[in-house]
């Protein structure tokens, strides 16, 4: 099955710097890569995604890369601010119409101190 | 915006007894997820419901089961409990219309065994 290794496990960075999260993984045939914010006592928050059709995509202060042939993505985030302090989990999934399980990575802990 | 709705949020129970944890979906979305989330771990795939249907199994142990009704919300039956099944569970909704599902998560139910 699919395997999704992510680092670092643990970030911390000075508020207004940026904060990158790598994440690799081991099926080529996955096509989906969400992003997911979990602060403490709450659920996974879908904060981007990105499909195997486009290697990159931007949202405001956040961003996520694709290299398919490398089988890796990231996360960039920007002029980080203290409520960017979470942990951060990528998934991968094969998208076919039947199902979409995601396979997470082992999650990061963003500390954006102030 | 309507989410994921799961109750209850806290439950504490004795080994050897049941537990019944409920999941509304977000209107409209015809699959639900199970995911259980360990202390400091990547949240862990147990089953998946579509249009009432199982469709996916993960690692859900046998003592668990589940189902998805009419109204589709889903419940996930847990029996002769065990320590290690204490862990935060999460329930996902999607719409798998359009072809590209993303995945909304709840608030999770924490689950302490004693």
């Amino acid at each position: 099955g699919e395997n999704v290794e992510q680092h670092p496990s643990t970030l911390s960075v000075q508020e207004g710097d940026s904060a990158v999260i790598k994440c690799t993984y081991s099926d080529s045939a996955s096509n989906y890569f969400p992003w997911y914010k979990q602060e403490l006592g709450k659920g996974p928050q879908l904060i981007i995604d990105i499909r195997s059709n486009v290697g990159e995509k931007k949202d405001q202060r956040i961003a996520v890369t694709l290299n398919k042939t490398a089988k890796h993505f990231s996360l960039h985030i920007t002029e980080t601010q203290p409520e960017d302090s979470a942990v951060y989990f990528c998934a991968a999934s094969i998208q076919r119409g039947a199902g979409n399980m995601l396979t997470f990575g082992g999650g990061t802990r963003l500390m954006v101190k102030p | 915006a309507a989410g994921v709705i799961q109750s209850p949020r806290h439950l504490i129970k004795e080994k050897r007894e049941t537990a019944t944890l409920k999941c509304y979906p977000i209107p409209r979305h015809d699959t639900v997820y199970w995911y259980q989330q360990g202390p400091g771990q990547d949240p862990q795939f147990l089953i998946s419901f579509y249009e009432k249907m199982q469709s996916d199994k993960g690692s859900i142990p046998d003592r668990f089961s589940a189902q998805q009704f009419s109204d589709y919300h889903s419940e996930l039956n847990m029996s002769s409990l065990e320590l290690g099944d204490s862990a935060l569970y999460f329930c996902a909704s999607s719409s798998r219309t359009g072809g590209q599902e993303k995945l909304f998560f709840g608030s999770g139910t924490q689950l302490s065994v004693l």
